[in-house]
């Protein structure tokens, strides 16, 4: 099983200020079979990036995603209000497919 | 429009099962794979299981193997999860998600989530 650890748990920045999120796998994640969910207070997640680098439909050019084998990274440029929420990466390349358990990104 | 309408949920006793059922709607189901995943309460995300487009191919957590099975009737545009000796630690907001690319493959990130149903295992 790959294991997936997300640095910081919790990440305190203002609006407008820059957020790096980063994700490690436990053994490469094949083709970059990376993706990164955004999920508000009672939310469903959202799909953000898939193929450690690709915006899904709809995602503002704020959120970028770069990475490759076992270190991946989530950059929001610009923090808007509603981008304080928790982010998770999940890698979908082997079965069982898992999640990180999170970046908390919350207003300072 | 697309969407993911998942039922099902309830309180259920320790050891009893419970079905649940996704009803999808605004793309062709059956050349999508689909998945399960849940969250506990105050918990991440947690993968259950996935399943092909057509059918024929299954993959599931070790956490759930031998009590959860997933399955889909594409005639009806369903995906289905059987939860069977249910236990506390299955408690959690239930999400099916449908995957972004066609294919035999279930190996797509999961573009389009349910807003879930909560199964509550207690006695």
């Amino acid at each position: 099983e790959i294991v997936l650890t997300q640095s910081p748990g919790t990440l305190s920045l203002s609006p407008g200020e820059r957020a790096t999120l980063s994700c490690r796998a436990s053994q490469s994640i094949s083709s970059s079979y990376l993706a990164w969910y955004q999920q508000r207070p009672g939310q469903a997640p959202r799909l953000l990036i898939f193929g450690a680098s690709n915006r899904a439909t709809g995602i503002p050019d704020s959120f970028s995603g770069s990475g490759s084998g076992t270190d991946f990274t989530l950059t929001i440029s610009r923090l808007q209000p509603e981008d304080f929420a928790v982010y998770y990466c999940q890698q979908y390349g082997n079965s069982p497919f898992t999640f990180g358990p999170g970046t908390k990104v919350d207003i300072k | 429009e697309v969407q993911l309408l998942e039922s099902g949920g309830g309180l259920i006793q320790p050891g009893g099962s419970l079905r649940l059922s996704c009803a999808a709607s605004g793309f062709t189901f059956s050349t999508y794979a689909m998945s399960w995943v849940r969250q506990a309460p105050g918990k991440g995300l947690e993968w259950v299981s996935s399943i092909t487009g057509s059918g024929d191919s299954t993959y599931s957590a070790d956490s759930v193997k031998g009590r959860f099975t997933i399955s889909r009737d594409n005639s009806k545009n369903t995906l289905f999860l059987q939860m069977n000796s249910l236990r506390a630690d299955d408690t959690s907001v239930y999400y099916c998600a449908k995957v972004w690319g066609t294919g035999p493959s279930v190996r797509y990130a999961f573009d389009i989530w349910g807003q879930g149903t909560m199964v509550t295992v207690s006695s």
